[in-house]
C-alpha cells in the first residue's frame, strides 16, 4: 500500500465549477500536508500546506484535512482554465525532510 | 536566473551508456533533492543532500545511480549503464535549510530521460 494515494483521474469541468481533489494517506504519524501544482514538462510548485486537521483558505483554494479518517481535501472554486494542471498532494515522511507524494490528479477546466 | 535549473532538459541514451544529469540549486540553499517522476505518477523520493552531505539515499533503486555535490552548491546525478526502466523526469529541489517540517520545496523543470 502506498503512503499516500490520489486518484489520477483525469478530471473535466466547466469553467466556473467547483472541484473537488483528494487523497489518502496511511500513517497517523503524518502531520504536515501539501498540496503542489504541476503543470506540463514543468515541476511541482507549493500551492499550500496545512499542519494536522482543519481548514486553510488562500484566494480560491481550501486545504482542508480530517487527521480522523486520514483524508485530505484540495477545493478549487470559480475553477479557470488556467487551473488545468496536475494536484499532488504530499505529506513530510516521519523522518521529517523527506516530502512523500501522491500520484497526481490531472484535472482539465474548459473555456 | 533565481529559480532550480536543471540540464539537460532531454537526454535520449541507448540502453547501457551512462548518463550525468545536472542540477543547479537556489543559491543559498542548504538543502537538495532528486526525485523521480514516471509517466502518470508522482515524484519519488531518491535522495537528499544537506550542503556536501548526503544524508539519505535509501530512494536510489540500484548501485548503478550515484549522486553527489562535492562543494555543497551544484549536484549531479549520474546513472550508469542505463536500462529502459530508468526512463523518468528526473527532477530536482532545494529548500533553504531542511530543518522545518513545512518548508517550501523549489522544484525545477526536470530532466526527461529516454533511454532507448
Amino acid at each position: 500500500q502506498k503512503e499516500v494515494e490520489q486518484d489520477p483521474g483525469p478530471l473535466s469541468v466547466p469553467e466556473g465549477a467547483i472541484v473537488s481533489l483528494n487523497c489518502t494517506y496511511s500513517n497517523s504519524a503524518f502531520q504536515y500536508f501539501m498540496w503542489y501544482r504541476q503543470y506540463s514538462r514543468k515541476g511541482p510548485e507549493l500551492l499550500m500546506y496545512t499542519y494536522s486537521s482543519g481548514n486553510k483558505e488562500d484566494g480560491r483554494f481550501t486545504a482542508q484535512v480530517d487527521k480522523s479518517s486520514k483524508y485530505i481535501s484540495l477545493f478549487i472554486r470559480d475553477s479557470q482554465p488556467s487551473d488545468s494542471a496536475t494536484y499532488l498532494c504530499a505529506t513530510k515522511g516521519t523522518g521529517g525532510f523527506k516530502t512523500i507524494f501522491g500520484a497526481g490528479t490531472r484535472l482539465f477546466v474548459k473555456a | 536566473g533565481a529559480g532550480v535549473s536543471q540540464s539537460p532538459r532531454y537526454k535520449v541514451a541507448k540502453r547501457g551508456q551512462d548518463v550525468a544529469l545536472r542540477c543547479d540549486p537556489i543559491s543559498g540553499h542548504v538543502s537538495l533533492f532528486w526525485y523521480q517522476q514516471a509517466l502518470g505518477q508522482g515524484p519519488e523520493f531518491l535522495t537528499y543532500f544537506q550542503n556536501e552531505a548526503q544524508l539519505d539515499k535509501s530512494g536510489l533503486p540500484s548501485d548503478r545511480f550515484f549522486a553527489e555535490r562535492p562543494e555543497g552548491s551544484v549536484s549531479t546525478l549520474k546513472i550508469q549503464r542505463t536500462q529502459q526502466e530508468d526512463s523518468a523526469v528526473y527532477l530536482c529541489a532545494s529548500s533553504l535549510s531542511g530543518r522545518t517540517d513545512h518548508e517550501k520545496l523549489f522544484f525545477g523543470s526536470g530532466t526527461q530521460l529516454s533511454v532507448l
